[in-house]
């Protein structure tokens, strides 16, 4: 079992769906980051969640909501999604979104899919 | 800001062959330095990290990568590679003052070829 877990890990889903994907933490970190991963484009930072409070959002379409009840979870739910929106979802955590030294613990990703 | 640039979108080797994956970044600041890996259907993991001192750093599997600072560049390398080294390789820097708040280079696939 990986320390930090995704689910579903793939997801068909039609632009006025709506659909949660989830993420959760089994290391004890105070943070937590949804990234987005498209084909030929680097990483995008969405969202950091540092003890359960957001800190970071990146120009996100206000489509993509965050949710952190608890520092072990977090949720991204999506509404009325694009097709450009395809794309692989990784979360991750780590110990602090500052102050630490860089490593990130990323899950497998869910492959979101949008017709 | 940071950005990251990784020259070569992918390197085809031969596997017991050396290979250099190449990454340079700009920076108003100091930065942290990292190579994550990430293999087929997999999330990225932590193959080394520069923070400060010996500019030569050694990760898991055999990798290392040389911080020059100015060339601002940190390449990746391994003497001999491996079929199981197929892979994504992504740099990322953050400022020194922002721990994990990384920037990706676009990712290097390094295809090992028997």
């Amino acid at each position: 079992e990986t320390g930090v877990t995704q689910t579903p890990r793939h997801l068909v889903m039609g632009m006025t769906n709506k659909k949660s994907l989830k993420c959760e933490q089994h290391l004890g970190h105070n943070a937590m980051y949804w990234y987005k991963q498209s084909a030929k484009k680097p990483l995008e930072l969405m969202f950091v969640y540092n003890f359960k409070e957001q800190t970071e959002n990146n120009s996100v379409p206000s489509r993509f909501s965050p949710e952190c009840p608890n520092s072990s979870h977090l949720f991204l739910h999506l509404h009325t999604l694009q097709p450009e929106d395809s794309a692989l979802y990784l979360c991750a955590s780590s110990q602090a979104d500052r102050g630490g030294t860089g490593e990130l613990f990323f899950g497998e990703g869910s492959r979101l899919t949008v017709l | 800001a940071q950005s990251v640039t990784q020259l070569d979108s992918q390197v085809p080797v031969f596997e017991e062959a050396p290979v250099e994956l190449r990454c340079n970044y700009s920076s108003s600041v100091s930065v942290y330095l990292f190579w994550y890996v990430q293999y087929p259907n997999q999330g990225l993991q932590l193959l080394l990290k520069y923070l400060s001192g010996s500019t030569l750093v050694k990760g898991i599997n055999g990798f290392e990568a040389e911080f020059n600072k100015s060339q601002t560049s940190f390449h990746l390398r391994k003497p001999s590679v491996h079929i199981s080294d197929t892979a994504e390789y992504f740099c990322a820097v953050t400022p020194n003052n922002a721990g994990n708040m990384l920037t990706f280079g676009g990712g290097t696939r390094l295809m090992v070829k028997p």
